[in-house]
Formats: C-alpha cells, structure tokens, sequence
C-alpha cells in the first residue's frame, strides 16, 4: 500500500505570497491532518479534516487553511507568507480518528524569504 | 495546556551500549501515547502506540512503556542504524488540538 504524499517536496516563496500544499493520504484512510514543524517549536498541530469537515483546529492564525476533497485529499494555504512560516508542513493520515496511529508523509519544505 | 517534554535532548551511544529515552507528559484525559522516529530531511516514522498505563510494546530492539506521568522507549544493544531523532506524542481527551509533541531527543550510536 503506498504511503502518505505530499507535493511539491521544497518550495521557495517571497513574503507577502500564499503557497498551497498538498497531501494524498493513504488508500482508505479518511482522516487528514496537518503540522508545522520547526527547530524552535518543534513539531506543531494546525488543523485535521474528516470527511471533507475540518474536524479540530491547532492554534495558528487565520492565514492558514485547509480544505479535504471527497477523495481524502487535502490541500493547506497560507496566505500573506511570513518569514515565520518557514517551516516543513507535514500532513498526516489516519483511517477515522486521531486515536488510530497517524501516519506522516516526507513533508514540503518551504522557504520563505 | 497539554504538555510532552523529552529528556534528554541528545545522547550519543556506543554501539551495544542499552539506555533509556524519558517522555514526560501532562496531557488531559490522555488518549493515546505515541513514539516516532524521525530520520534527518524525512517524516516521521510510526514506532508505537500506548493507550493505558502498565502497556509495553516491544519492536526489534526497542521497547516502550508507559506510567500515569512518563512513557520510556528502551534501546536495547543498540546499533549506528538506530540513530535518529525519537519524538514522543500525546492526545489528549478532548482531541481538538491532535497530537501534542516534545522537541524529541536527538540519539547518535556510534561504531
């Protein structure tokens, strides 16, 4: 079974631009989420989604979005870019609910300069 | 607010020589513990998962366990392809944050 993909791998964008990533979660699995990952924060939870519903929320500005399409994938926005937001996203699947393990993709680095 | 704190941050191993990762966690209504291991420029890789305390879990060379306060991942004899950087991962009851992560501790096994 193929695992977690996330496209593009590395992404290099100005301030003041949005960025959209994506996520193609494992075959059968339903629930999508997001991190942020950084050296001084480590790793950190933005948003999952279920079922096309974002089902629970991390505690990052309104900058950042997300949305699931009805074959699980899942795309993540990020507007008006901070030199901040320099980070590797992560995205994470699981079959239904964050109990169940997660399963991670390679991620998307993504400069912001 | 939930919190998971690892120690200690790095520790460098000689090949064979066995030790202990600790996972302190303060996370309400705990509903899973989760260990990962995370390879430099790459996701992270599911290890195992604890749902109560007095749970083990073994895999190969490492072995993890879990109380009301600490989760420990055991390396056992371990070898330079173990090296890596181990995170540790709470849930909490209410779920609406995901999973709550340490900075993770940072192993080297050297040959």
């Amino acid at each position: 079974k193929a695992g977690v993909t996330q496209t593009p791998r590395y992404l290099i964008k100005t301030r003041g631009q949005q960025v959209t990533l994506s996520c193609s979660p494992i075959s059968g699995h339903r629930s999508v989420s997001w991190y942020q990952q950084t050296p001084g924060q480590g790793l950190q939870f933005l948003f999952e989604y279920f079922s096309e519903t974002q089902r629970n929320k991390g505690n990052f500005p309104g900058r950042f979005s997300g949305r699931q399409f009805s074959n699980s994938r899942s795309e993540m926005n990020v507007s008006t870019l901070e030199l901040g937001d320099s980070a590797l996203y992560l995205c994470a699947s699981s079959p239904d609910t964050p109990e169940e393990t997660q399963y991670f993709g390679p991620g998307t680095r993504l400069l912001v300069l | 607010e939930d919190q998971v704190t690892q120690s200690p941050e790095a520790l460098r191993l000689q090949e064979g020589e066995s030790s202990s990762l600790n996972c302190s966690y303060t996370v309400s209504g705990l509903r899973g513990l989760f260990w990962y291991r995370q390879d430099p420029g790459k996701g992270p890789e599911f290890l195992f998962t604890l749902y109560s305390a007095g749970e083990e879990k073994e895999k190969e060379r490492l072995k993890a366990t879990l109380t009301k306060k600490e989760s420990f991942l055991h390396i056992t004899a371990p070898k330079p392809e173990d090296s890596a950087t181990y995170l540790c991962a709470g849930l909490s009851g209410g779920g609406a944050d995901g999973l709550t992560f340490g900075k993770g501790t940072h192993l080297i096994i050297q040959p």
